[in-house]
């Protein structure tokens, strides 16, 4: 079975672009987080989604950030425009939906702004 | 406030020997679910082993377990049989009903001195 998947692995872009980063959950798994890692602030979440639904969206840091969940196995996180400290590791993880279920992480997405 | 609480920023420990991470935890709600994760210097975060909070029984999985304290609220991973490999990040992480998202601690970086 594929864990979940990320792309790209390796992002640097210049200040003022924008970054759309990207993710695939496991197939079945109806919750989808996206988590921003840096070395100051641990690993924070940003948005989550059940069942492609935004729950909650209070840790997206400002207006700059979006995510989208079009259908169960895709989902988004977009930076418009990017700036250098927006620099971090990106996770998205899927789960079902429950306390007692893991959340499964891809391998992250290392995003450098210059 | 701070619901995750990992007062080890780091620990050695020799090669072959156990080593109790520390965590606790601060919530209200009754059920709720612990998470251990581990994150190697190649950046990946792994799942180690979760508890419940209405599991009788402390959690083992294979070298790992988990010393559940409900009372003292506390929920440390114990490593037996360090190896080197076991030498990384490791994050306590809570869910509770009232949210489907993970809270994380701010990790302990274990190191296994050969």
């Amino acid at each position: 079975d594929a864990g979940v998947i990320q792309s790209p692995r390796h992002e640097v872009t210049e200040m003022g672009q924008e970054v759309t980063l990207r993710c695939k959950p496991i197939s079945g798994h109806n919750s989808l987080f996206w988590y921003r890692q840096t070395m100051m602030r641990g690993l924070e979440l940003l948005i989550y989604f059940n069942n492609n639904v935004p729950i909650d969206d209070s840790g997206m840091p400002e207006d700059r950030f979006s995510a989208k969940m079009p259908n169960a196995s895709f989902s988004t996180l977009k930076i418009q425009p990017s700036e250098p400290r927006d620099s971090a590791v990106y996770f998205c993880a899927s789960s079902l939906k429950g306390s007692y279920n893991e959340q499964f992480f891809g391998p992250g997405t290392r995003l450098t702004v210059l | 406030a701070q619901k995750i609480t990992q007062t080890q920023p780091g620990m050695f420990v020799q090669e072959k020997e156990a080593v109790t991470l520390d965590c606790t935890y601060d919530t209200s709600d009754p059920s709720y679910g612990l998470f251990w994760y581990k994150q190697p210097s190649s950046g990946e975060m792994i799942f180690l082993i979760y508890q419940g909070s209405y599991d009788q029984q402390n959690a083992t999985e294979g070298r790992y377990s988990l010393n559940f304290q409900k009372a003292r609220k506390s929920a440390n991973l114990v490593i037996s049989a360090s190896q080197l490999g076991d030498s990384a990040m490791y994050f306590c992480a809570m869910r509770d009903s009232g949210a489907n998202n993970l809270f994380f601690g701010t990790g302990t970086r274990l190191t296994v001195i050969p």
